[in-house]
């Protein structure tokens, strides 16, 4: 099966700016994910979604991040303005039962100049 | 606050040698614990997992074992291979209220398998 789809690779932005990240999940898998891993730390949940509902987003910076998932398939992140420190990884994951389920796409790598 | 602890950051081994690399945790709503691999430039990827009902889990060249009591976790990799050099990641996860489960992760351990 096909893995979790994620767009762009890497994305270098100034401060202030705004970006988004793109992401498909594995065909049925009713939950995903949004993670932030800052270099040296474990990633981080910043939402999870079950189909197209929010099931935490009790991380989630919403002053300035916001995901949505339109029928309950591809997800966006949108990150505006950019601060320096949300320099960090940005993976998808979408799971479909619990034990082990989760699959990670191969992330965003984004730097906030 | 971290409820998932990796204390050490980085582990070198012998290849042919076993590998162990420790996790510790607070919460004890955590009901199952993960491990995940990580190479660079990609996502982690699922290793294995242990319920919290069992003390151990086997699979190939890879053994976890949980102490609750302690509120403790072990993988142990037996023969260490070059190829396993990655960082791996401890996870835990518990239920969330609104339906589903959540992962919280540890900081990771960088693996190095020397030959």
């Amino acid at each position: 099966e096909a893995g979790v789809a994620q767009s762009p690779r890497y994305k270098i932005i100034e401060k202030r700016q705004s970006v988004a990240f793109w992401c498909n999940p594995i065909s049925g898998h009713a939950t995903l994910y949004w993670y932030q891993q800052i270099l040296g730390q474990g990633p981080k949940l910043l939402i999870q979604f079950q189909n197209n509902g929010v099931v935490d987003d009790s991380q989630l910076p919403k002053d300035r991040f916001s995901a949505e998932r339109l029928k309950g398939v591809d997800s966006t992140l949108k990150i505006q303005p950019a601060k320096l420190e949300d320099s960090a990884v940005y993976l998808c994951a979408s799971s479909s039962v619990r034990a082990g389920g989760y699959t990670f796409g191969s992330g965003t790598r984004l730097t906030v100049v | 606050d971290q409820q998932v602890k990796q204390n050490s950051p980085s582990l070198s081994v012998q290849e042919g040698r076993i590998s162990i690399l420790n996790c510790d945790y607070t919460n004890s709503m955590f009901d199952y614990f993960l491990w995940y691999k990580k190479y660079p430039a990609e996502g982690p990827t699922f290793l294995i997992s242990i319920s919290s009902i069992k003390d151990k889990n086997e699979d190939g060249r890879f053994t976890v074992f949980l102490n609750k009591s302690a509120k403790h976790l072990s993988l142990h990799i037996v023969p260490s291979q070059p190829g396993d050099s990655a960082v791996y990641f401890c996870a835990a996860s518990a239920v969330l209220t609104g339906g589903g489960n959540k992962l919280t992760f540890g900081t990771g351990t960088q693996l190095k398998v020397e030959l």
